[in-house]
């Protein structure tokens, strides 16, 4: 299965600021998928990025606050932009299909 | 529309017992089923999955699941715990929403070791 290499690992950033996560894969993939774990909850699909198309956003998440890159079948990144404390959450990358997924370590964000 | 259920939100158990992990899941096809585990500061791990065929299958770290269709369920088992195993642990259906696949992830179960 594909390894995953995301970063920062963790963060912690002022309200009003952005910060972009990158995820880079050890092959390349057709579609990369990113997702909010809010603290003590689930897993939500923020996006799904497919390469060299816009990515498609899960209902309550839209492209200004969360927009995607997907520059070629390895790489993507995500921004959480003009953040405010409720943005504190991991965030995860992952890659796959129903064959198994595979997911990033995650990127810990605190918002202060 | 596809849901997945995990009806215990923590679980305590000994080292060394048995543990059962409830999952259910509400999917209209022939669904894909995953349970993943997620240790303190660390991304979600495959554990297994079912497809299709033998519905009781060996994961990673002694742990197994049954699927049983007429109770659209898919435990997860260990028939004995280690002190190792305390994490969170999702179950997720993977289901074909507006032509895309997608996993559809459980509220997760916390699961504590008593020494």
């Amino acid at each position: 299965s594909a390894v995953i290499s995301q970063k920062p690992s963790r963060d912690i950033c002022q309200r009003g600021t952005s910060l972009t996560i990158q995820c880079q894969v050890d092959s390349q993939v057709t579609m990369m998928f990113w997702y909010r774990q809010q603290p003590g909850q689930s897993l939500t699909l923020i996006a799904t990025a497919n390469q060299g198309s816009e990515a498609t956003y899960e209902s309550g998440f839209v492209i200004d606050k969360f927009p995607i890159s997907r520059p070629n079948l390895t790489f993507s990144t995500l921004t959480v932009s003009n953040m405010s404390p409720e943005d504190s959450s991991i965030y995860l990358c992952s890659v796959g299909g129903f064959d198994g997924y595979t997911f990033g370590s995650g990127t810990r964000l605190t918002v202060v | 529309a596809q849901s997945v259920t995990q009806p215990d939100i923590h679980i305590t158990v000994s080292e060394g017992a048995s543990l059962e992990l409830r999952c259910n899941y509400s999917y209209g096809a022939t669904p894909y089923l995953f349970w993943y585990v997620q240790s303190p500061g660390q991304g979600l791990q495959l554990l297994l999955k079912y497809f299709s065929g033998d519905t009781l299958v060996q994961g990673i770290k002694g742990f197994e699941a049954e699927f049983k269709r007429s109770q659209s369920s898919f435990n997860l088992r260990k028939p004995s715990v280690h002190w190792s195993d305390a994490a969170e642990y999702f179950c997720a259906v993977g289901a074909a929403i507006q032509g895309a696949q997608k996993l559809v992830f459980g509220q997760g179960t916390r699961l504590t070791i008593n020494p």
